[in-house]
């Protein structure tokens, strides 16, 4: 069992929706992180955040709006999104955000927008 | 800039069959880590390994081994006896320790190679 668990593991949102994903890890990791997978291609980073603060945001569209409530949870909150924002959302959290720390992902949310 | 390139874009063997995942990869940083994940159909991303780059050693678990040549950036990975369970889409990706200045190094993903096992 994965140990970053990702909630829905489906989502079928319209273009005017407003929904968010979550995402949980118990392994007192320091940083965690937003990823996009189209498919057949290797995940992009979308966010990281660092001790609860957001540490890089790789020019991701206002309409994904990332939160860090605890050290253990991690949301993405979205609004507006285009046919183009369909793909698997995976989370991901580290030890903390040096580089080399492996990151351990969740199964993803299989997003669909209509 | 750095760059991972897994030329193998689709891989079928039959069980059984040993098979190895071809990974180069370029980068400027004198220290540096690489990783393999696999990606089963399920989604997740599973961590298999590390290696730093100071550490060229070869490692072997069960099944799976990893041959680390740094003189032709390369880190291939190698499953001997394939099952079908090891039917996944394979990535192999690079980290630095430092990127911009922050103490933040980004994974740098190859564009991931799909093995097929067949019963």
């Amino acid at each position: 069992d994965t140990e970053v668990t990702q909630t829905p593991k489906h989502l079928v949102m319209g273009m005017t929706n407003k929904k968010s994903l979550k995402c949980e890890q118990h392994m007192g990791h320091r940083a965690m992180y937003w990823y996009k997978q189209k498919a057949k291609k290797p995940p992009e980073l979308m966010f990281v955040y660092s001790y609860e603060k957001l540490s890089i945001n790789e020019s991701v569209p206002s309409r994904f709006s990332p939160e860090c409530p605890n050290s253990s949870l991690l949301n993405l909150h979205l609004h507006a999104l285009q046919p183009e924002d369909s793909a698997l959302y995976l989370c991901a959290s580290s030890q903390d955000e040096r580089g080399g720390q492996p990151q351990h992902f969740g199964d993803g949310t299989r997003l669909s927008i209509l | 800039a750095q760059k991972v390139t897994q030329a193998q874009t689709e891989i079928s063997v039959v069980e059984k069959e040993d098979v190895t995942l071809d990974c180069v990869y370029e980068t400027r940083d004198t220290t540096y880590y690489l990783f393999w994940y696999k990606q089963p159909p399920s989604g997740e991303l599973v961590f298999l390994i590390r290696r730093n780059s100071f550490d060229e050693q070869n490692e072997i678990s069960g099944r799976y081994s990893w041959n680390f040549q740094k003189s032709t950036s390369s880190f291939n990975f190698t499953i001997t006896a394939s099952q079908v369970v090891d039917s996944a889409v394979y990535f192999c990706a690079l980290s630095d320790l430092y990127a911009g200045g922050t103490s933040y190094g980004k994974l740098t993903f190859g564009q991931g190679t799909i093995l097929t096992v067949h019963p």
